[in-house]
């Protein structure tokens, strides 16, 4: 069955560094996602992607975050410079269609010291 | 802005039981409304996908209905098992123009002892 694969599964940083974290989405799904969840908290939407561009952003997604899907695979999440309120566990799915489910892919923890 | 709200927080349940966990949103405009199972740091599971205009959608042990006029969903489980220990969560995505991103509950833990 198709997954919506992510790496690294745990990445640790010191604050101010770029990191980026990489999702594979299903192969056919045209509707890309990220989402982060602080520890304990609830699920929160960051970013939603669409025919090469950003289609609906969060108020989280401040200018040290981008997206960019650089080949017709992988979709990328980037943070420049990292505080450490960025420590949460980062999610990607991705949908075919406007009615279909979104997938989640297992996350990646990110802690940032 | 849309909030949504799950009860309870957490639930225990001897197997076997059947059991049913509730959510609630805000704005009843949603596009679609999704289950899914959190396994402890893993990542989200769907269990049911239900559009605005349905009522109802079942896959195997699980039945989720929904209430949209009254921004309500609930989620029956039937002969409860170990193997369905987890944190639900439900989402709602909005209607109208839009990603259809989704807005998350906090979930439900639920513990189903042997």
């Amino acid at each position: 069955e198709p997954e919506v694969t992510q790496t690294p599964s745990h990445q640790v940083t010191q604050m101010g560094q770029e990191v980026i974290l990489r999702c594979v989405p299903i192969s056919n799904h045209l509707y890309f996602y990220w989402y982060r969840q602080i520890l304990g908290q609830k699920v929160e939407f960051l970013v939603s992607f669409y025919n090469n561009e950003i289609s609906e952003k969060s108020e989280i997604f401040d200018d040290q975050f981008s997206v960019e899907r650089p080949d017709g695979s992988n979709f990328t999440l980037k943070i420049r410079s990292t505080k450490l309120e960025d420590s949460a566990m980062y999610f990607c799915a991705s949908r075919g269609g406007l009615a279909g489910e979104q997938y989640f892919g297992p996350g990646t923890r990110l802690t940032v010291t | 802005k849309q909030e949504v709200t799950q009860i309870p927080a957490a639930l225990s349940v001897p197997e076997g039981e059947n059991l049913v966990l509730n959510c609630s949103f805000t704005d009843s405009a949603i596009y679609n409304l999704q289950w899914f199972r959190q396994d402890p740091g893993k990542g989200l599971t769907s269990l049911l996908l239900i559009q605005s205009s349905q009522r109802e959608q079942t896959s195997g042990r699980l039945n989720a209905s929904l209430d949209k006029s009254s921004g309500r969903s609930t989620l029956y489980i039937a002969a409860s098992q170990p193997g369905d220990s987890a944190t639900y969560l439900c989402a709602v995505s909005p209607s109208g123009a839009g990603s259809y991103q989704l807005t998350f509950g906090k979930g439900t833990k639920l513990s189903v002892i042997p």
